[in-house]
């Protein structure tokens, strides 16, 4: 699965959009991004996935550049119940293996 | 529909001891994979298992093992214990269904065993 890179902390207003930048460029054509958020020491939650149309569901949507060599993903209204580590991963569609390779993703603050 | 559970939850035990861990995939849910967090090493694939078939393998010592049972429910097993297992493990769960096209398995995990080794 391609690396993925991600700034390592960032902070957000409470109330305002987020936007978590994810840079994939070795992405390959059959790989999907998703975005998973662990707050702390709790086991990580789905959020969001897309392959290359810009996806949107209750908790985020996703935007992916038309080369697909990054994305980002966007917390609309910001609250502090997101203060979580984001982690941005790809991983190819139908692989025999069903592996997840976390990096050590962006940790952010929402502040009130 | 329930998540994934895990149990227990938390976990103290001494070097050399070994210990069991268990989890239940969401209901219908085949594939189930495990995974090590620590402070240093992070999110860690550990196995992934699959109509009771181990399927896939991550960079861990034979210490570590695992098992899957016939109602997808699954088991790992750590032998002689290290102060470095200390760690959550993390069990996840996807359908895995047999798909041809379209969406990839999503995975979806559970709340984790916090295992202290003493």
């Amino acid at each position: 699965d391609a690396k993925t890179t991600q700034p390592p902390s960032m902070d957000c207003a409470e109330g305002r959009a987020a936007n978590l930048p994810c840079n994939h460029s070795t992405i390959s054509g059959n790989e999907y991004v998703y975005w998973y958020r662990q707050i702390h020491s709790q086991g990580p939650q789905y959020i969001i996935h897309g392959l290359k149309n810009n996806e949107t569901n209750e908790m985020a949507s996703l935007i992916i550049t038309e080369d697909r060599k990054s994305s980002t993903l966007i917390l609309p209204h910001a609250t502090l119940r997101d203060t979580a580590v984001y982690y941005c991963i790809v991983r190819v569609w139908g692989a025999a293996g069903n592996k997840l390779t976390f990096g050590g993703g962006t940790r952010v603050l929402v502040k009130p | 529909k329930a998540g994934v559970t895990q149990t227990p939850r938390y976990l103290i035990k001494t070097r050399g001891q070994q210990v069991t861990l268990s989890c239940s995939p969401i209901s219908g849910h085949r594939s189930v994979s495990w995974y090590q967090q620590t402070p240093g090493q992070g999110l860690q694939f550990l196995f992934e298992y699959f109509s009771e078939t181990q399927r896939n393998k991550g960079n861990f010592p034979g210490r570590f093992s695992g098992r899957q049972f016939s109602n997808s429910r699954s088991e790992m097993n750590v032998s002689t214990l290290e102060l470095g297992d200390s760690a959550l493990y993390l069990c996840a769960s996807s359908l895995k269904s047999p798909r041809t096209s379209g969406d990839t398995d999503t995975q979806y995990f559970g709340p984790g065993t916090r295992l202290t080794v003493l």
